[in-house]
This record gives C-alpha cells, sequence and structure tokens, in this order.
C-alpha cells in the first residue's frame, strides 16, 4: 500500500533557528513529490513539485530536495510568518491521485 | 473570483438534514476533486472527476454523492449524515495531461466546515 510518513508531527522554532522537515514515501513507481502548506481554516496552497531524485527547488526560505526515499523541507531563518501546517503527497505511476501525508505543523516564535 | 471557491464556507445540520456542497473552479482545469480532512489524519480523497470519468472511491458511504455537471462544477450531495462525518471539506482543481510529466499540482478551494449534530 502506498503510504506518505511526515516526522515531526509538530515542530516548535525560534526566529531564525533553521531547520528540516520529513517526508518518507513507500510508493511503487513515485512519479511526483508535492509539498503544500496550510494556514488554519484554509485549504492547502501549492509550494512544490519534485520528480526526480536530486532534484531541488527553493522559494524565499524554502527548499525542498528529493531522494529516492525521501524528501526534505529545509527552512532556513524562518519568521513568524512561516508558521503553518507543511504537507507533502505522492503521486505514483498508473496516474493515480495524490497520497498524502499527516502533516507537520510548524510554530515560529519571535 | 479566481482560484477555486468553495459555498458555504461553513454549515451546521442535523443527521436528518439534506444539503448540498458547491465548488467551483476559475482556472480552466480539467480534473476535480473532492477531499476529507479531519483531525489528526491525512487528506482522504473521496472522489475524482477527470477528463470527464468519475474515480470513485469504493470506501466512501453512499450518503455522500458527488455531481459535476461540467469541468468548472462540482458539487457534493449529502444526506443522513453522521456526526463523524463532521470535518473540513476541501475541493481541488488541476490540470491533467497524458504524460508523467503533465501531472500537475492541485490547487485547493478554502473547504466547508461540515458540523453535523
Amino acid at each position: 500500500e502506498d503510504q506518505v510518513t511526515q516526522s515531526p508531527e509538530a515542530l516548535r522554532l525560534q526566529e531564525g533557528e533553521s531547520s528540516s522537515l520529513n517526508c518518507s514515501y513507500t510508493v511503487s513507481g513515485l512519479r511526483g513529490l508535492f509539498w503544500y502548506r496550510q494556514d488554519p481554516g484554509k485549504g492547502p496552497e501549492f509550494l512544490f513539485t519534485l520528480y526526480s531524485a536530486g532534484e531541488e527547488k527553493e522559494k524565499e526560505r524554502l527548499k525542498a530536495t528529493l531522494t529516492k526515499k525521501e524528501s526534505f523541507l529545509h527552512i532556513t531563518a524562518p519568521k513568524p510568518e512561516d508558521s503553518a501546517t507543511y504537507l507533502c503527497a505522492a503521486t505514483t505511476s498508473g496516474n493515480t491521485p495524490l497520497v498524502f501525508g499527516k502533516g507537520t505543523r510548524l510554530s515560529v516564535i519571535a | 473570483e479566481t482560484g477555486v471557491t468553495q459555498t458555504p464556507r461553513h454549515l451546521v445540520m442535523g443527521m436528518t438534514n439534506k444539503k448540498s456542497l458547491k465548488c467551483e473552479q476559475h482556472l480552466g482545469h480539467n480534473a476535480m476533486y473532492w477531499y476529507k480532512q479531519s483531525a489528526k489524519k491525512p487528506l482522504e480523497l473521496m472522489f475524482v472527476y477527470s477528463l470527464e470519468e468519475r474515480v470513485e472511491n469504493n470506501s466512501v458511504p453512499s450518503r455522500f454523492s458527488p455531481e459535476c455537471p461540467n469541468s468548472s462544477h462540482l458539487f457534493l450531495h449529502l444526506h443522513t449524515l453522521q456526526p463523524e462525518d463532521s470535518a473540513l471539506y476541501l475541493c481541488a482543481s488541476s490540470q491533467e495531461g497524458s504524460t508523467s510529466a503533465d501531472y500537475n499540482e492541485q490547487f485547493f478551494g478554502p473547504g466547508t466546515r461540515l458540523t453535523v449534530l
């Protein structure tokens, strides 16, 4: 069964304290790995898509990387406005819909 | 209107009521989705309409009934719900293609917060 696991479940950082969120996946034939940000009471907002191991993408203080078994979302010098739940999802061969992880709830304290 | 819109944003209903959730996408996409989001659980895919074909998750109870009259509109009809159906219901859309490189990101609406009493 295809599975996506995110860790930690919750992360509390001081402003400026860099860290990484982990997304490990066990899927047959990964076609794409997606990162989303979700603020309370809102729908997920798309951040990145990664297609192959070794690929990296950056957006402001965020950088997403992909290996053959996991993806990392690196947050450099976070600010309080980066506080949100970050969701990881994978799509596999056969054009199947996304499989989501439970998310990591990030809190950045000023 | 831009992106994906959902109405109503909040809904409280009794177990014997019938109600409908509405989703509209203004992105020209060809696929639409319903998800259920409960606390401490991953997003659960409920239904997909892709290239005018419905893909159904067999574990969704029949008290949830989707309707997709055209590529821009998606409804979720609700009847005889249970308290455990209380959750955030999210609609999403995407542009699907025929190759692996065309499997694009999904854009989500703000959701409908449903409470079943």
